[in-house]
Formats: structure tokens, C-alpha cells, sequence
């Protein structure tokens, strides 16, 4: 079956601007993440869902970053006033009990977003 | 969730074993040990978890102390397409729920020919 699917692949914009990043999940997945990883560093956890309801967004850096999962499904990133610290991949991951209830966790290829 | 503390990078020659250590001193009885790893630019796998016995799959057994305090992942036979960073990351695991990992630095290994 399909994998978790992250659009777009890359995206630049210019600082100020908004973005929003899409997540599609395998399907059936109950479990949904956010995680941002700069360059060498292993992955930060900002925030996730089980179903639609964001469970914790404690790794949110600030206001300008928000998600949301309106059906429990496909979830989208978004980030108002972009700016240039904000550049990294941002991978999105799935879960759901597994034979042995592990909850492993199935990440997307992620987004590469620049920020200029 | 626990601190991890792990070898910033090893190197193991193909065909050999590689046993990756990882120090968790401060898990506490509910806390799960997972791994995963990351290859190049892909998103992280899953690999194995454990809570106290020792557990093997088809990509690698881990052996977890009898005071779980430290655990080792080993690859039993490791190949050039097994150079990756590996990560081990404890964690409650909660049932019904899912749970955020939190990665540390993580091991850089480099199987060489």
C-alpha cells in the first residue's frame, strides 16, 4: 500500500510570506506528527493528532506555527511571516498499533522549505 | 522520557556484526527502548523496541540489561546499505494513543567493504 505522502517536495519562499505543507497519511492511521529537522540534527517533534484532535503542540516553536487534521486524515502545516530560521525538512510521520501495539511510526519523504 | 546517551559514531566492516550501545540510566518501569535509524536524506525507520526482554525481527535483535539501564542493538550481519544514524529514543508508550519521539544525536554508523 501507499506510504505517507508529503507535498510539496520543496518549497521556497520569500521571508514574510506564508506556507502551508500537506501531509497525507497511510490509510487508516489513527496517529498523525509533525517534526522539524534542521540539517545534522535528528528530528524535533513540534505536535500530533490522534484522529482530529491535536493531542500535543508543545513542540510548536511560536505562534506563527499552527496544524490541523479537520477529518482526521490529511494534515497541513502552516507557517505565517515565514522567516529565514524557519528553513528545514519537515517530516510527517503515521501510526497505528501495530501487531504488538508499537505504534511504530511511518515518516513521509518530508518538505524541504527555504526560506530567502 | 529518559535520556539516551549514545557513541556519536562507529565504524563495523561488511559481513560483521555491529552492536550499537546506548546508555538510558534514568528509564523508569513504564518507559519503552525503541530504535530507529535514518539513511541518508530518507525519513526515519522503525527498527525494534523492547521493555525488558531481549527482542529480535528480521532486522535486528536488541539486548536490553537486567537493570535496563543500557541496551545494545545488534545487526547481526551488517551491509554497506545499513550505513546509517541510529537512534535510540525511550519512551512511555500509551495504549490507545500514539506518543512523540524524542531523537537525540544518534550514532553514525559506517559499514565499510
Amino acid at each position: 500500500g501507499a506510504g505517507v505522502s508529503q507535498s510539496p517536495r520543496y518549497k521556497v519562499t520569500k521571508r514574510g510570506q506564508d506556507v502551508a505543507l500537506r501531509c497525507d497519511p497511510i490509510s487508516g492511521h489513527v496517529s498523525l506528527y509533525w517534526y522539524r529537522q534542521a540539517l545534522g540534527q535528528g528530528p524535533e517533534f513540534l505536535t500530533y493528532f490522534n484522529y482530529e484532535a491535536q493531542q500535543d503542540k508543545s513542540g510548536l516553536p511560536n505562534d506563527r506555527f499552527s496544524a490541523e487534521r479537520p477529518e482526521g486524515s490529511i494534515s497541513t502545516l502552516t507557517i505565517q511571516r515565514t522567516e529565514q530560521r524557519d528553513s528545514a525538512m519537515y517530516r510527517c510521520a503515521s501510526s497505528s498499533p501495530g501487531r504488538r501495539g508499537q505504534y511504530e511510526q511511518y515518516f513521509g519523504p518530508g518538505t524541504r522549505l527555504t526560506v530567502t | 522520557d529518559a535520556k539516551t546517551t549514545q557513541p556519536p559514531s562507529m565504524d563495523c566492516a561488511e559481513g560483521r556484526a555491529a552492536n550499537l550501545p546506548c546508555n538510558h540510566s534514568t528509564i523508569s518501569g513504564n518507559e519503552y527502548v525503541y530504535w530507529y535509524r535514518q539513511i541518508h536524506s530518507q525519513g526515519p525507520q522503525y527498527i525494534i523496541h523492547g521493555l525488558k526482554n531481549n527482542e529480535t525481527n528480521e532486522m535486528a535483535s536488541l539486548i536490553i540489561t537486567e537493570d535496563r539501564k543500557s541496551s545494545t542493538l545488534i545487526l547481526p550481519h551488517a551491509t554497506l546499505r545499513d550505513t546509517a544514524v541510529y537512534y535510540c529514543i525511550v519512551r512511555t508508550r500509551i495504549y490507545n494513543q500514539g506518543g512523540k519521539l524524542i531523537f537525540g544525536q544518534g550514532t553514525e554508523l559506517s559499514v565499510k567493504p
